[in-house]
């Protein structure tokens, strides 16, 4: 089955940005989209399709996909963008939803 | 606006089967798919399967064969998920999402179900 990578942990001060990433075979050729979920509280789609935003998602959140990495970029990071991120994919395999593992965003 | 409201938190005994819900509004129910999602404390998402809410036609995650039911009921806008032979590993927070292209953008407030003899 599809596996998807995430680092565990990222840090960022306020103010600049985070780059969280989700790596996976071949993920270029895959849409990647990128939940946003704070503690309590159920996941939240920040980013779709690689680098589509939905409607009321601050234009602070964008996305990016080649090769073997998808990349989730937060600009101007704010106290409350801390969150835990999880990329997900569909693929052909017998579970077509994979997620990745989670990030942890700490904003210092 | 759209809304998917689920059942109550939920206390099992290991062997027995838990049926949560999930009522949708705000939208045509019988228009987007709906997969469930479930989390474990301090865990990631782990993905459990799909329900087609117009033909009924479902898929679940290998991990889940033989033990989760997925169904829904189009008069009231409802879908379920019934997990069966229930074990402590199944202790989890239980989310319904909507599918929309290929991602899920509307959840459920997840449902807290918790296995314990």
């Amino acid at each position: 089955s599809y596996v998807l990578t995430q680092p565990p942990s990222v840090s960022v001060a306020p103010g600049q940005t985070a780059r969280i990433t989700c790596g996976g075979n071949n993920i270029g050729s895959k849409s990647v989209h990128w939940y946003q979920q704070k503690p309590g509280q159920a996941p939240v789609l920040v980013v779709y399709d690689d680098s589509d935003r939905p409607s009321g998602i601050p234009e602070r959140f964008s996305g990016s996909n080649s090769g073997n990495t998808a990349t989730l970029t937060i600009s101007r990071v704010e106290a409350g963008d801390e969150a835990d991120y999880y990329c997900q994919v569909w693929d052909s395999s017998s579970d077509p939803v994979v997620f990745g593992g989670g990030t942890k965003l700490t904003v210092l | 606006q759209v809304q998917l409201v689920q059942s109550g938190a939920e206390v099992k005994k290991p062997g027995a089967s838990v049926k949560v819900s999930c009522k949708a509004s705000g939208y045509t129910f019988t228009s987007y798919d709906i997969n469930w999602v479930r989390q474990a404390t301090g865990q990631g998402l782990e993905w459990m399967g799909w329900m087609n809410p117009n033909s009924g036609n479902t898929g679940y995650a290998q991990k889940f064969q033989g033990r989760v039911t997925m169904t829904r009921n189009t008069s009231i806008s409802t879908a379920y998920m019934e997990l069966s032979s229930l074990r402590s590993e199944d202790t989890a927070v239980y989310y319904c999402a909507r599918v929309w292209g290929e991602s899920f953008d509307y959840w459920g407030q997840g449902t807290l179900v918790t296995v314990s003899s």
